[in-house]
């Protein structure tokens, strides 16, 4: 157990389905990340939230929806899915926003878009 | 754009051999971190180096910063069956976004 809890961890979707990521840490830590983990590519930031606001969006489709109601726990709603979407999505906590601080990665979800 | 290079990409090695990952920045570094990702597993944030020239040693892991801060190397000395795994380095840029760029890895495999 890492401090940050993601569930399901596994997740297989339709390309029509709704479904939801949670993450949730009581590290006491103050910025939250999404990340996606696909094969033979970086770790790409996807999301970053520094005291429950939004800093950071790399761009990610619309598909994508974040949210994070308090400083424990952070979503991510997912709809209508491609499958190049597949991919381990990693969810990570730092005590603060920007250097110096490193990563408390959870295990992720591995989602599989069918 | 702003890049962090690793290698090697793979890397095999007998056990009880030694091991070595680079990283090269495009740019001047503010903080490199590194992290180990076990098979199946999630990166687990092993140390950060802040320093010019810094070196830290934790058991037979040796990790450098470079002089010039664009550069970073991690040494595993005597490998063992549970080095195995994905080493990443992550450039922090020290900019106003102080933004953090993985690696892609180096997946080190020991051979028995």
């Amino acid at each position: 157990e890492t401090g940050v809890t993601q569930t399901p961890r596994h997740l297989v979707m339709g390309m029509t389905n709704k479904k939801s990521l949670k993450c949730e840490q009581h590290l006491g830590h103050n910025a939250m990340y999404w990340y996606k983990q696909s094969a033979k590519k970086p770790l790409e930031l996807m999301f970053v939230y520094s005291l429950e606001e939004r800093v950071e969006n790399n761009s990610v489709p619309s598909r994508f929806s974040p949210e994070c109601p308090n400083s424990s726990h952070l979503f991510l709603h997912l709809h209508t899915l491609q499958p190049e979407d597949s991919a381990l999505y990693l969810c990570a906590s730092s005590q603060g926003q920007g250097a110096g601080y490193g990563y408390t990665f959870g295990s992720g979800t591995r989602l599989t878009v069918v | 754009g702003q890049q962090v290079m690793q290698i090697p990409q793979y890397q095999h090695v007998q056990e009880g051999e030694d091991f070595t990952t680079y990283c090269n920045s495009s740019t001047t570094l503010s903080n490199i971190q590194w992290y180990k990702q076990r098979p199946g597993g999630h990166p687990v944030f092993l140390i950060q180096l802040v320093k010019s020239g810094e070196v830290k040693k934790q058991k037979r892991l040796t990790f450098q910063f470079g002089e010039a801060k664009k550069n970073s190397s991690l040494h595993i000395t005597a490998t063992q069956t549970t080095d195995v795994g994905t080493y990443f380095c992550a450039g922090i840029m020290g900019n106003r976004d102080d933004k953090i760029i993985f690696g892609k890895g180096t997946r080190l495999h020991i051979l028995p």
